[in-house]
């Protein structure tokens, strides 16, 4: 299994460009979560997912978008990118909530000039 | 929204020296506690998952033990490894699907 995959791995955007990060896990996972990391902080949660065509926001969803089309694949989308989003990015899965454990992708680093 | 405090927010000890480090949460909001280590570069790993007040987990020298009436579970690490060196992150689960995390431990073991 590759377990959780996520492109591009790094990226430059310009400010009021749109990207979608892409993420897919391939261990039938019902949950998806979408996270970012700022410098020094842990992570915060952006979106996440109970199943395919079920998402709800999270701690900080605020210039973001998903969608939830398929179990494999959680797309976040930034619509208009300011600086303030400049972060790194991290995908994760897990079988249901709560007791189970969550399982990340590499993360994408994304920086907005 | 949940408020996860770790403390302290860094440690440096030699190598061979014991350490500990706390994670405090709301006691009334609780379902599941969750420790994972983070290397630099690398994405979070699993450590323990933590339900029942008293549980205590242990990996090698790794241990945790959970308190949920007082709001806090500490992660223990004997004798630290310069490997040890990573940022220890705890994260509180409802049931309702939402993970806090906490802001991290950094843990950095000189040989």
């Amino acid at each position: 299994n590759a377990g959780v995959t996520q492109t591009p791995k790094f990226r430059i955007l310009k400010i009021g460009q749109s990207m979608t990060l892409q993420c897919t896990q391939d261990m039938n996972h019902n949950y998806m979560y979408w996270y970012r990391q700022d410098p020094g902080m842990g992570l915060k949660l952006i979106y996440y997912s109970v199943g395919a065509g079920i998402t709800d926001k999270g701690e900080v969803p605020n210039g973001y978008n998903v969608s939830r089309s398929t179990t494999e694949d959680f797309p976040l989308r930034l619509e208009l990118a300011a600086p303030s989003q400049t972060s790194v990015y991290f995908c994760a899965s897990s079988w249901a909530a709560g007791r189970e454990t969550q399982y990340f992708g590499p993360g994408t680093r994304l920086l907005v000039l | 929204i949940l408020n996860v405090e770790q403390s302290p927010q860094s440690l440096h000890v030699q190598e061979g020296d014991s350490t500990n480090f706390t994670c405090s949460f709301p006691s009334s909001n609780f379902y599941a506690l969750h420790w994972y280590r983070w290397e630099t570069a690398k994405s979070p790993e699993a450590l323990f998952v933590m339900t029942l007040n008293g549980d205590e987990k242990k990996k090698g020298r790794i241990s945790a033990t959970l308190n949920t009436k007082e709001g806090y579970s500490y992660l223990y690490i004997k004798g630290s490894q310069p490997e040890d060196s990573a940022t220890y992150l705890c994260a509180l689960d409802t049931n309702a699907g939402k993970s806090t995390f906490g802001d991290g431990t950094t843990l950095t073991v000189k040989p």
